[in-house]
């Protein structure tokens, strides 16, 4: 079945600087969502990735889906003690049936 | 209203309960979904209704009844349950299909025991 890893499991960063997290899929996506969960909270919607080299930015944040679309990435500029939390990647295949999630990148920011 | 709510916040039950989860959204999406999340694990697909109609189970054992009694309206029915499915019990709806980004309830934390 469609396997969707994500990279690193945990990052811990001081507040300013920079974060990236990675997501591979086994397969070729449809699309990719990202999802943020705070601690304590629930998965929040963040975005959308759908075309084959797509680029979108919201703000410090910077998704990328890459040309294959098997890969994406999310890239958070100067982050804030606000950034805390998990971010998901979830992968639909192409059948569009469900999506998959990766294993989630734990992100902790210093004061 | 973006908004997806679900009761009860929390839930003890014994191994022998039968209790209910219960979700609901007025957002008019007709796909709605259960999945279970374990600590620092992801969301773990349980069931797709889609337009009130069970579209996917995930070979989720049978101490797990679901239910989409109108198209707001998503119910989980537990008995029997085994200290191991203790979670968190997230409800999301989707516009129609999975295609679509995700909104998820607060969820409802189990323990079973």
């Amino acid at each position: 079945g469609q396997q969707v890893m994500q990279i690193p499991q945990y990052q811990h960063v001081q507040e300013g600087e920079d974060f990236t997290t990675y997501c591979n899929s086994s397969t070729t996506l449809s699309n990719i969502q990202w999802y943020k969960q705070r601690p304590g909270g629930h998965p929040v919607f963040l975005i959308q990735l759908v075309k084959s080299g797509e680029v979108k930015k919201q703000k410090r944040l910077t998704f990328q889906f890459g040309e294959a679309k098997k890969n994406s990435s999310l890239h958070i500029t100067a982050t804030q003690t606000t950034d805390v939390g998990t971010y998901f990647c979830a992968g639909l295949g192409t059948s569009g049936s469900r999506l998959t999630f990766g294993e989630g990148t734990q992100l902790t920011v210093n004061p | 209203d973006t908004e997806v709510t679900q009761t009860p916040k929390h839930l003890v039950m014994g191994m022998t309960n039968k209790k209910s989860l219960k979700c609901e959204q007025h957002m008019g999406h007709r796909a709605m979904y259960w999945y279970k999340q374990k600590a620092k694990k992801p969301p773990e697909l349980m069931f797709v209704y889609s337009y009130e109609k069970l579209s996917i189970n995930e070979s989720v054992p049978s101490r797990f009844s679901p239910e989409c009694p109108n198209s707001s309206l998503l119910n989980l029915h537990l008995h029997a349950l085994q200290p191991e499915d203790s979670a968190l019990y997230l409800c999301a709806s989707s516009q129609d299909r999975p295609t679509t980004e995700q909104y998820f309830g607060p969820g409802t934390r189990l323990t079973v025991t």
